[in-house]
């Protein structure tokens, strides 16, 4: 099956700095890759997606890129907030699966006020 | 507008008892989701089904039953409780569409320890 990998696995900002996020996938026919963030005690939260027909996609001070060739897709959060603190997945899935979600091992994101 | 609903939020079980976790989506949504989340590891798949009266296993389903009667519920039991299975438990709803994969929408899971 799909394996995903996601790092770092804790990342500290100053607030109005930048984050960066990165995951790889091994199943070349992955062609939907959601990010969600967990806030504690809470389940997670949509926060982008892209698909492999789009390199790029942003929303406001969040985007996604994508590389199909390396299997790797990124989340960049600009001017960071202590709202922006959580934990946040990455996730790939292939049309035809029953909508199977295979989700990294989360990163927590600490933003320094 | 409740959207996925997990009961109950926290429970404690003694070795060997059983219980079962409820999920209730209001979306009219065809696929629901369980996962289970432990510290470090991501979510991983326990059961899906993709309507009702029909369920399939997912990476870790040693353990666990489920069943899918109707579209609204998808209730997960754990038969016999293993300190394997304190985990924190989401269940998710997605629905089909003509784009392909759809996002998934989260409860807000069950914090379930066994001692």
């Amino acid at each position: 099956g799909e394996n995903v990998e996601q790092h770092p696995s804790t990342l500290s900002v100053q607030e109005g700095d930048s984050a960066v996020i990165k995951c790889t996938y091994s199943d070349s026919a992955s062609n939907y890759f959601p990010w969600y963030k967990q806030e504690l005690g809470k389940g997670p939260q949509l926060i982008i997606d892209i698909r492999s027909n789009v390199g790029e996609k942003k929303d406001q001070r969040i985007a996604v890129t994508l590389n199909k060739t390396a299997k790797h897709f990124s989340l960049h959060i600009t001017e960071t907030q202590p709202e922006d603190s959580a934990v946040y997945f990455c996730a790939a899935s292939k049309f035809g699966t029953g909508n199977q979600f295979y989700f990294g091992t989360g990163t927590s994101l600490t933003v320094i006020p | 507008n409740a959207g996925v609903t997990q009961t109950p939020k926290f429970r404690i079980l003694k070795i060997g008892q059983s219980m079962t976790l409820q999920c209730t989506q209001d979306m009219n949504h065809n696929y629901m989701y369980w996962y289970r989340q432990d510290p470090g590891m991501g979510l991983k798949l326990i059961y899906y089904s993709v309507g009702a009266g029909i369920t399939d296993k997912g990476e870790v389903p040693n353990g666990y039953n489920v069943s899918r009667s109707t579209t609204e519920d998808f209730p997960l039991r754990l038969e016999l409780a293993a300190p394997s299975q304190t985990s924190v438990y989401f269940c998710a709803s997605s629905y089909l569409g003509g784009q392909g994969n759809q996002p998934q929408h989260f409860g807000d899971g069950t914090r379930l320890s066994i001692l």
